[in-house]
């Protein structure tokens, strides 16, 4: 069974950083991609970033760049989102989500979700 | 920036049928697939159809996906309303950077 558990969300104040984590099981981490998504309380889903296979390729949404660094450990079936500078308007549940195939763009499984709140 | 256009909120009585259109802001739609998720309150999206009109096992034939070229949308047709198709309702699609892009959800009230 696929599972993907994410950990890491808590409280932050604005400016300040937290690195998300999302365990894969149940399949080849190895052999796909990877991104995350996010949901701020009552509102609709964004996409944050994408990572491949190997991670040679990243792609982020312009909301975060330059502020948030996606990352696999393929010998450790894991996924990181490290979030720095973080605002206000950051505060979302984040959820890891796998891309049905390679060179598909879409999402076919989804972890439960971690919730970042950044508020002082 | 490529967008993606629903409405807001959609209602329809049980047994009825309901479509929530996607409209694309540039391009054209047909031109990269449109999948289709619901959501209900407190847990993670799943998908009801990939690939324009293709439906995951496990999804009902009542959820069926479309491509409308003339008018740039895509739409989300579930027939038979049941009250547990209660949900929001997201299309995505992706832009020409590969980033992935959602549309902003419809809200599925069955009364």
């Amino acid at each position: 069974e696929v599972q993907l558990v994410e950990s890491g969300g808590g409280l932050v104040q604005p400016g300040g950083s937290l690195r998300l984590s999302c365990a894969a099981s149940g399949f080849t981490f190895s052999s796909y991609e990877m991104n995350w998504v996010r949901q701020a309380p009552g509102k609709g889903l964004e996409w944050v970033s994408y990572i491949s296979s190997s991670g040679s390729t990243i792609y982020y949404a312009d909301s975060v760049k330059g502020r948030f660094t996606i990352s696999r450990d393929n010998a450790k079936n894991s996924l990181y989102l490290q979030m720095n500078s973080l605002r206000a308007e950051d505060t979302a549940v984040y959820y890891c989500a796998r891309d049905r195939s390679s060179g598909w763009f879409d999402f076919d499984y989804w972890g439960q979700g971690t919730l970042v709140t950044v508020s002082s | 920036n490529f967008m993606l256009t629903q409405p807001h909120s959609v209602s329809e009585s049980p047994g009825k049928t309901v479509t929530i259109s996607c409209t694309g802001s540039s391009g054209s739609i047909a031109s990269n697939y449109v999948q289709w998720y619901q959501q209900r309150p407190g847990s993670a999206p799943t998908t009801v159809i990939y690939e324009d009109n293709q439906r995951p096992s496990g999804v009902p034939d009542r959820f069926s996906g479309s491509i409308d070229s003339s008018s740039n949308s895509a739409s989300l047709t579930i027939s038979g309303l049941k009250t547990e198709d209660e949900a929001d309702y997201y299309c995505q699609s992706y832009d020409s950077s590969n980033h992935r892009v959602f549309g902003g959800g419809t809200k599925l009230t069955v009364l």
